[in-house]
């Protein structure tokens, strides 16, 4: 099974302010999916091969990487950005989600 | 519009079983896997399995083998979750949604409290 590591866990950032999240794999795998949940409600896809935003994501939103190691950016955040995200990954038929970053406004 | 219904919160005793549905609408359940995800109270998602109505074949997360069994009703468009052997670590929310290498559509959620 590969383990997704996210970090940081928890962070806060400014309105403005550029927001990186990083997922690394144990093993390589071709594609990372993110996706939003914000609390008490359904997790939403927000990106996915990696770089594609999915429907009505803004696009101050950004994904890159390769390999084992995965990124989530938010070039300059908003109050409706504060949410927890998480990383997602496909092999061998198994999926596997990363711990969750917790987004918060300062 | 693709929707994915899921059935109402349940209370259950430890030691018993229980069957969540998922009901899709505007979409045939055969088009996409159907997958359930469990999320215990503040903590992150663990995908449970994934079922392929078309024939219907299965997988699951090692963790959940001998927890979790997958069904689906291609008459009804729906796909079922049965947790088995129910404990306090089965207390969480489960959520269905669909996809072949990740997850564009979810359901609500369902909430299942085990206790006595």
């Amino acid at each position: 099974e590969i383990v997704l590591t996210q970090s940081p866990t928890t962070i806060a950032a400014s309105p403005g302010e550029k927001v990186t999240i990083t997922c690394r794999a144990s093993s390589s795998v071709s594609y990372m999916y993110w996706y939003q949940q914000k609390s008490g409600a359904s997790p939403k896809l927000w990106i996915y091969d990696t770089s594609k935003l999915a429907s009505g994501v803004p696009n101050r939103f950004s994904g890159s990487g390769s390999g084992t190691s995965y990124s989530l950016t938010i070039n300059t955040m908003e109050t409706e950005d504060a949410a927890t995200y998480y990383c997602q990954q496909w092999s061998s038929t198994l999926f596997t989600f990363g711990s969750g970053t917790k987004l918060e406004i300062k | 519009e693709v929707q994915l219904q899921q059935s109402g919160a349940e209370l259950v005793r430890p030691g018993t079983s229980v069957k969540l549905s998922c009901k899709v609408s505007g979409d045939t359940i055969t088009a996409y896997y159907m997958h359930f995800v469990k999320q215990r109270p503040g903590q992150g998602l663990e995908w449970i399995g994934r079922i392929d109505p078309e024939d219907d074949s299965t997988k699951y997360a090692e963790k959940f083998k001998n927890k979790a069994t997958l069904t689906a009703d291609t008459s009804s468009n729906t796909a079922y979750l049965k947790l088995s052997s129910l404990t306090s670590e089965d207390t969480a929310t489960y959520f269905c949604t669909r996809g072949f290498r990740f997850f564009d559509y979810w359901g609500q959620g369902v909430m299942v409290t085990v206790s006595s």
